[in-house]
């Protein structure tokens, strides 16, 4: 079974450009996470998609994040404009159900590594 | 608040050692699920377990073990006679499910950077 694919691994950019990153999940799974883990930090969770639906994007910084996930399956996440602190991996994960439900894990692919300069 | 809390950023053992990494966690809700994930180098987490609340039955595979104790909100990991491919940042987090939610984000500790020296 082919895992979580993400896309770039690494992308260095000048604060104020702009980025995007592309999620492939498992096929078949529903939802699918974006999250931004900081050096030396957790991972944490920056938007949740349910097919196509946003069902929490809370943590998300509005003014300059956004995420999308037409037709259900890939999912795309950008900024703009970057700033210094958003430098970070930023993870991409999936899974056939909300994690916590029986039976379902969220599986991880290896990550975006964003350098702001 | 810190939901999940990891006190040990950094731990080195010689290998064949046995090494415990501990978890404390915070949440008011009945039911919620607590995971385990292993971070190697390559950076993908890798899911090791997941535990529900109203189970409190220690687990063990191979020579992973895992301590679930609702009375301390504690989920401890225990790695017996370790090696030099544990090594790796492991991360354990919580996930609530409050009646009727469909909301399953992890929150996740800080992690702890675990390396098994030859």
């Amino acid at each position: 079974e082919a895992g979580v694919a993400q896309s770039p691994r690494y992308k260095i950019i000048e604060k104020r450009q702009s980025v995007a990153f592309w999620c492939n999940p498992i096929s078949g799974h529903a939802t699918l996470y974006w999250y931004q883990q900081i050096l030396g930090q957790g991972p944490k969770l920056l938007i949740q998609f349910q097919n196509n639906g946003v069902v929490d994007d809370s943590q998300l910084p509005k003014d300059r994040f956004s995420a999308e996930r037409l037709k259900g399956v890939d999912s795309t996440l950008k900024i703009q404009p970057a700033k210094l602190e958003d430098s970070a991996v930023y993870l991409c994960a999936s899974s056939s159900r909300p994690p916590g439900f029986q039976n379902t894990e969220a599986f991880f692919g290896q990550g975006t590594r964003l350098t702001v300069v | 608040a810190q939901k999940v809390t990891q006190a040990q950023t950094e731990i080195s053992v010689v290998e064949k050692e046995d090494v415990t990494l501990d978890c404390v966690y915070e949440t008011r809700d009945t039911t919620y699920y607590l995971f385990w994930y292993k971070q190697p180098p390559s950076g993908e987490l890798v899911f090791l377990i997941r535990r529900n609340s109203f189970d409190e039955q220690n687990e063990i595979s191979g020579r992973y073990s895992w301590n679930f104790q609702k009375s301390t909100s504690s989920f401890n990991f225990t790695i017996t006679a370790s090696q030099v491919v544990d090594s790796a940042v492991y991360f354990c987090a919580l996930s609530e499910a409050p009646r009727g939610s469909t909301l399953g984000r992890l929150y996740f500790g800080r992690g702890t950077q675990l390396t098994v020296w030859p």
